[in-house]
């Protein structure tokens, strides 16, 4: 199965600055399904990115996803208050599907 | 739209068993292989179990495999998970989904808690 590794593990980052996570596959994601999600407490994962760079329905385009192969990154320009949570990412070309273990971003 | 309704979670005790059920609506159900995820506290989403369309293959994480029985009703559009020799580390919130793809959007999951 495809092992997905984020970092950094938490963020700590002000209101208006700029965030960008990583996701690293142990093996090539197929033709970049990679999905990424921010969960806040008590609710279900919400969909943010999918095939690597496709903003969900009603994302604003603050956040955008990038990378292909191994490598991917979302990044979230203009920080804002709500967008504290824990940020996953999901590879869905290959069975199992496989997520990784988080990143927490924390707003200063 | 695209719906999952899970329930039948609960507080089991160790060696227990339950069944997960999953109610889907707004695509036509037989097309889509479904699976389990699960959601333990504080913990990323982990795959459990997955099936066919047809019903025909089922799939299990390592972890779950002898203990856990995924099926489907696709005359009512309905995903089931029977779960048996539940184990503490089972304890998490359990979501249906749409396998390989991305999910969107997830429903509110069915909490089961492994506890004496």
């Amino acid at each position: 199965e495809i092992v997905l590794t984020q970092s950094p593990g938490t963020l700590s980052l002000s209101p208006g600055e700029r965030a960008s996570l990583s996701c690293r596959a142990s093996q090539r994601v197929s033709s970049s399904y990679l999905a990424w999600y921010q969960q806040k407490p008590g609710q279900p994962p919400r969909l943010l990115i999918y095939g690597a760079s496709d903003r969900a329905t009603g994302i604003p385009d603050r956040f955008s996803g990038s990378g292909s192969g191994t490598d991917f990154t979302l990044a979230i320009n203009r920080l804002e208050p709500e967008d504290f949570g824990v940020y996953y990412c999901q590879q869905y070309g290959s069975s199992p599907i496989t997520f990784g273990q988080g990143t927490r971003l924390e707003i200063k | 739209e695209v719906q999952m309704l899970e329930s039948g979670g609960g507080l089991v005790q160790p060696g227990g068993s339950i069944r997960l059920s999953c109610a889907a609506s707004g695509f036509t159900f037989i097309d889509y292989a479904m699976s389990w995820v699960r959601q333990a506290p504080g913990k990323g989403p982990e795959w459990v179990s997955g099936i066919s369309g047809s019903g025909d293959t089922t799939y299990y994480a390592d972890s779950v495999l002898g203990r856990f029985t995924i099926s489907r009703d696709n005359s009512n559009n309905t995903l089931h998970l029977q779960m048996n020799a539940l184990r503490d580390e089972d304890t998490a919130v359990y979501y249906c989904v749409q396998d390989r793809a991305a999910i969107d959007p997830w429903g509110q999951g069915t909490l089961v808690a492994v506890s004496s």
